[in-house]
């Protein structure tokens, strides 16, 4: 079954938390992307990659990091540093270029209580 | 910076009714254009993209859109929408030529078709 994977579904963390958000896809595509989806603001880009152990921030990378050890897999790990951490978090995949379809997981809601 | 807009935050139709989705952006070069739709519960999936060619490039389901360069636009639009279209649409764009590549998204817009 080809596609993204992201998981959990839903998470909560406490204030103060590191957490991983996991994304994991066997489409073989080179470039990976994080958005971070807020109500009325459409999808910013936080982090993205277009080949295994290179990445480059997006609008709003301040409190998250990635890595790209593995074509299939771009983890993103929300800090305690990002300030308003409670949103819907997307990965997807793409061909190489930006203009290129780009194809997304189901999305992970993180709720910071 | 680049930037898009959509005119509508949310739309209520009733089914039969015709649509148009409006969408604006700002760049004055070449640009990568698209419709993305997330149905309740679903992945966001490609509707409809523009590179090049004919400015009326048709999509998934009976939905459309055409690049207006004149006017910086992209509007989506579907004669005749069913319940079914009941989703958030969110345009996109790809400004070509800039320091940083990448798509940049419209803030969305929910519709809400009645039966």
């Amino acid at each position: 079954d080809g596609g993204i994977t992201q998981s959990p579904k839903y998470l909560f963390r406490k204030e103060g938390q590191n957490v991983t958000l996991s994304c994991e896809q066997n489409l073989n595509h080179d470039a990976m992307y994080w958005y971070r989806q807020d109500p009325g603001q459409g999808l910013r880009l936080i982090y993205y990659s277009q080949i295994v152990n290179d990445f480059q921030k997006g609008d709003i990378a301040e409190g998250y990091s990635v890595s790209r050890e593995k074509k299939e897999s771009f983890p993103l790990t929300v800090t305690s540093a990002q300030k308003n951490p409670t949103a819907f978090y997307l990965c997807a995949t793409g061909l190489g270029a930006s203009y290129n379809e780009q194809f997304f997981g189901p999305g992970t809601r993180l709720t910071v209580l | 910076a680049q930037s898009v807009s959509q005119h509508n935050h949310h739309v209520i139709l009733s089914e039969a009714a015709s649509l148009e989705l409006g969408c604006n952006y700002s760049y004055g070069g070449t640009v990568n254009l698209f419709w993305y739709v997330q149905y309740p519960g679903q992945h966001l999936q490609l509707l409809l993209k523009y590179f090049s060619g004919d400015p009326l490039v048709k999509g998934i389901k009976g939905f459309e859109a055409e690049f207006i360069k004149s006017k910086f636009s992209f509007n989506l639009r579907k004669p005749s929408v069913q319940w079914s279209d009941t989703a958030e649409y969110f345009c996109a764009v790809n400004a070509l030529g800039t320091s940083y590549d990448k798509v940049i998204f419209g803030p969305g817009t929910s519709l809400s078709v009645i039966p």
